[in-house]
């Protein structure tokens, strides 16, 4: 299986403080996603970084990957009451994605 | 910014009966998925569709389930004789490009709850 499993389950920080959430994968993968999904609605693409990549930025979003370990992490910067939300990697062998559990992360203001 | 949006937001179906979730997606796409959340669990792959065809499905996809695209705009998911253990909210996504080994992001719905008593 793909599945990519992200820890902490929960994670709770004051607004203007850093998350990070990471994420690991069982076997080797061409790309890896990131998703945010707020409570009652769908997934929100954030992020996609291929194998040969080992950062990426979007904004306040920073995400690393370790092939050799089979991780990655998401870095929120600043964060703000409105990045409360579970957080999912997501991983494909095929045209399916596959999601860990994902990590519920609450900004307090 | 274009959306795919699902429809009801809310359907409660006795157990045995059918039922059609239906999906818009995003205009210029042309690869459509549905997936599934039981309360509390993971996201789940159901089923991917390309060119009025299955590219993939998962083993939750049994023969209880199909899916259509009946006309240029709409994508269904049809559960033919529903049980308890579908309640779960259901979510469409769609792609312009293919995401083979995820290399393209999916587009996702706000899902319909599906509740079967």
């Amino acid at each position: 299986s793909q599945q990519g499993e992200e820890d902490p389950q929960a994670l709770s920080i004051q607004e203007g403080e850093n998350a990070t959430m990471n994420c690991s994968y069982k076997t080797s993968i061409n790309n890896l996603q990131w998703y945010r999904q707020n409570s009652g609605r769908g997934l929100v693409h954030l992020i996609l970084i291929r194998s040969n990549e080992r950062e990426k930025h979007s904004g306040r979003l920073r995400v690393t990957l370790d092939t050799s370990k089979k991780s990655s992490s998401l870095l929120i910067t600043a964060s703000r009451a409105a990045d409360t939300a579970s957080y999912f990697c997501a991983t494909a062998g095929s045209y399916q994605l596959t999601f860990g559990k994902g990590t519920k992360l609450s900004v307090i203001p | 910014e274009p959306e795919v949006t699902q429809t009801p937001s809310h359907q409660v179906t006795q157990m045995g009966q059918e039922v059609i979730l239906r999906c818009v997606p995003i205009s210029n796409h042309l690869y459509f998925y549905w997936y599934r959340q039981i309360l509390g669990q993971k996201v789940e792959f159901l089923v991917s569709f390309y060119n009025n065809e299955i590219s993939e499905k998962s083993e939750i996809f049994d023969d209880q389930f199909s899916v259509e695209r009946p006309d240029g705009s709409n994508f269904t998911l049809k559960i033919r004789s529903t049980k308890l253990e579908d309640s779960a909210m259901y979510f469409c996504a769609s792609g312009r490009d293919s995401s083979y080994r995820g290399n393209q992001p999916q587009h996702f719905g706000d899902g319909t709850r599906l509740s079967i008593l």
